[in-house]
């Protein structure tokens, strides 16, 4: 079985500072990687995702994420965020070319200050 | 290309009914997801629709049901309805070998049970 941990469930900053949501997974086997970022009132958007390849993936508006095999971790970072950032987002892992289920974390709730 | 769509949006019923929400893929996807969203439980796995076949299932009681038509839609339908039923209902679609695995949500249903 396949588990998320999002190690904090809110995290403050405030705008232009940098950010990192942290997310460590447990599973014996090999699996996908994902962040999905969850806005007010609506679905889930996926932000980016680790298939194979480069460890390090970055998605178009800024958020990279670096998948650690060594710690079992998948962190979001950003080095600069806005108000529009402000958002819940959540940490997934998926068997690869199993079943299509993701496992989720908790979520993590970033809140941008002014 | 359109993305995933869920109908209603919003519903609100009574304990002992029943309910069914509606799911449209993206085109050419074959697969659907369906996972249940509260405060307390986060997103948990209801199940999946391949070819019209569920391949995966969740921890769920039998309440839950689901169904997937020849063009990929799929329904699910929750039986005599619990207050804990009340939760935000998203449906995913993805093309399994295709853009390896990777699921798109929908907007979701907000099921609220009085």
């Amino acid at each position: 079985a396949q588990s998320v941990t999002q190690l904090d469930s809110q995290v403050p900053v405030f705008e232009e500072a940098p950010v990192e949501l942290r997310c460590n997974y447990s599973s014996s086997v090999s699996v996908y990687l994902f962040w999905y970022v969850q806005y007010p009132n609506q679905g889930l958007q996926l932000l980016l995702k680790y298939l194979s390849g480069s460890t390090l993936v970055e998605s178009i508006n800024g958020f990279e994420a670096e998948f650690n095999k060594s710690q079992t971790s998948f962190h979001l970072r950003k080095p600069s965020v806005h108000i529009s950032d402000t958002a819940e987002y959540f940490c997934a892992v998926s068997i690869i070319q199993g079943a299509q289920k993701l496992v989720f974390g908790q979520g993590t709730r970033l809140t941008i200050n002014p | 290309k359109a993305g995933v769509t869920q109908t209603p949006r919003y519903l609100i019923k009574t304990r002992g009914q029943q309910v069914t929400l509606s799911c449209s893929p993206i085109s050419g996807h074959r697969s659907v997801s369906w996972y249940q969203q509260t405060p307390g439980q986060g997103l948990q796995f209801l199940f999946e629709y391949f070819s019209e076949t569920q391949r995966n299932k969740g921890n769920f009681p039998g309440r839950f049901s689901g169904r997937q038509f020849s063009n990929s839609r799929s329904e699910m339908n929750v039986s005599t309805l619990e207050l804990g039923d009340s939760a935000l209902y998203l449906c995913a679609s993805s093309s399994p070998g295709s853009d390896t695995d990777t699921q798109y949500f929908g907007p979701g249903t907000r099921l609220t049970v009085l």
